[in-house]
């Protein structure tokens, strides 16, 4: 089966300025997580929905960062303004069904952002 | 405060050498435990889970335990080779999330 796909891979804006990253999940997994991977960190979660809806955002900044899973399947998510410190690797990840903590993460390869 | 420990530095090990890798937690009690490993520019890739009721569990060469007293799981790689190499994160499950830990970076030296 195909892998989680993510775009741009890489991408360099200055501050102040709004960026949007794309992830396609592995068909038919219902689960989506957005994570942030500071260099030299793991990564922590920004935001999980379940097919379209949100099921926990509370590390999101939502002041400058939102997120969308439009018809249960693709995710967007979006910086804006940008600052120099959301410089880091944005990882989308899925699961099969509903959470449960035995459930195992697909990882897209990331986009990595840096902030100027 | 919550805490999630790996070991704090590198791992650097002869090809062939066991490696052992730590996660320590505290204020934590989480029912599962996932071992990840991450190559450069690439995503997480899950390797082992572990439930809180089993001491052991092993996939062709490696092994996890997890010893929720000490609040501790320790990954290990028999048999090390070169590829290997990799940054290992540990995640705890919990309240329908993974908390990761910061990752181990392990070198296997041929």
């Amino acid at each position: 089966e195909a892998g989680v796909a993510q775009s741009p891979r890489y991408k360099i804006i200055e501050k102040r300025q709004s960026v949007a990253f794309w992830c396609n999940p592995i068909s038919g997994h219902a689960t989506l997580y957005w994570y942030q991977q500071i260099l030299g960190q793991g990564p922590k979660l920004l935001i999980q929905f379940q097919n379209n809806g949100v099921v926990d955002d509370s590390q999101l900044p939502k002041d400058r960062f939102s997120a969308e899973r439009l018809k249960g399947v693709d995710s967007t998510l979006k910086i804006q303004p940008a600052k120099l410190e959301d410089s880091a690797v944005y990882l989308c990840a899925s699961s099969r069904g509903s959470w449960t903590e035995q459930e195992t993460q697909y990882f897209g390869p990331g986009t990595r952002l840096l902030v100027l | 405060s919550q805490k999630i420990e790996q070991n704090s530095e590198a791992l650097n090990i002869q090809e062939g050498k066991t490696a052992t890798l730590t996660c320590n937690y505290t204020n934590y009690s989480p029912a599962y435990l996932q071992w990840y490993r991450q190559d450069p520019g690439r995503g997480p890739v899950f390797l082992l889970l572990i439930r809180e009721n089993e001491k052991e569990k092993r996939k062709e060469r490696l092994k996890v335990t997890f010893d929720t007293t000490l609040k501790q799981s320790l990954f290990h790689i028999t048999a090390s080779q070169p590829a290997d190499s990799a940054t290992y994160l540990c995640a705890l499950a919990l309240g329908g999330k993974l908390i990761f830990g910061q990752g181990t970076e392990l070198s296997v030296k041929p």
